[in-house]
């Protein structure tokens, strides 16, 4: 069992410019979470999806952030017209159908926009 | 408004010292409440939850938990830490564990030799 695997580990970016982040949850997990990391912040919803089909996006930006799972090994988290104030580690987490099941984080995603 | 919070940033004991890592949550309805750790650079790794049943949970690496309704409170403790404890604990609640996770501001425990 690898673990949630995400991609990639570190990414830099210039304003203006688009970040796509990668996650593969673990196999057999049914939810996929989005979170965001920053030291201002702490731990942010971002969303999440169950059986590939979005649930939850109420912690999505509006403008310039989405997110897909178009198949059951991997979801995508999408920033458009990066701004510095997006850098963060990205975390994605799955978990099984289980209703009382534990969260498994990947590594994480750091997001430097310069 | 649901919130989680975890009263101190930081907390410092010596090896072998026992300690507790403070949360209080502010949830209507049935809660599930649930501790992580993160290792510097690493990912969120679970430690124990709570649904029901009885209060004091048991964990991963001898740490448990107590939930109390009366106090909204779910705090973590352990007997005698080591030095591998160092490392951020995040206190998290949810209405129910399919859902999402509101994570506290995480508590800072640095253990000395």
């Amino acid at each position: 069992n690898a673990g949630v695997i995400q991609t990639p580990r570190h990414k830099v970016t210039g304003k203006g410019q688009e970040a796509t982040l990668w996650c593969e949850p673990i196999s057999g997990h049914s939810a996929v979470f989005w979170y965001r990391q920053t030291i201002v912040q702490g731990l942010e919803f971002l969303t999440y999806f169950r059986n590939q089909a979005p649930i939850d996006d109420s912690g999505m930006p509006k403008e310039r952030f989405s997110a897909q799972m178009p198949n059951q090994s991997h979801s995508t988290l999408k920033i458009q017209s990066t701004q510095p104030q997006d850098s963060a580690v990205y975390l994605c987490a799955s978990k099984t159908g289980e209703s009382t099941g534990q969260l498994y984080f990947g590594e994480g995603s750091k997001l430097t926009v310069l | 408004t649901q919130t989680v919070s975890q009263s101190d940033a930081h907390v410092t004991v010596f090896e072998g010292d026992s300690v507790e890592l403070r949360c209080n949550y502010s949830y209507g309805g049935s809660i599930y409440l649930s501790w992580y750790i993160q290792h510097h650079g690493r990912g969120l790794q679970f430690l124990l939850k709570y649904y029901s049943g009885n209060p004091v949970v048991q964990g991963v690496n001898g740490f448990e938990a107590e939930f109390s309704k009366s106090d909204s409170s779910f705090h973590l403790r352990k007997a005698s830490v080591h030095w591998s404890d160092s490392a951020v604990y995040f206190c998290a609640a949810g209405h129910n564990a399919g859902a999402k996770l509101t994570f506290g501001g995480g508590t800072r425990l640095t253990v000395r030799p």
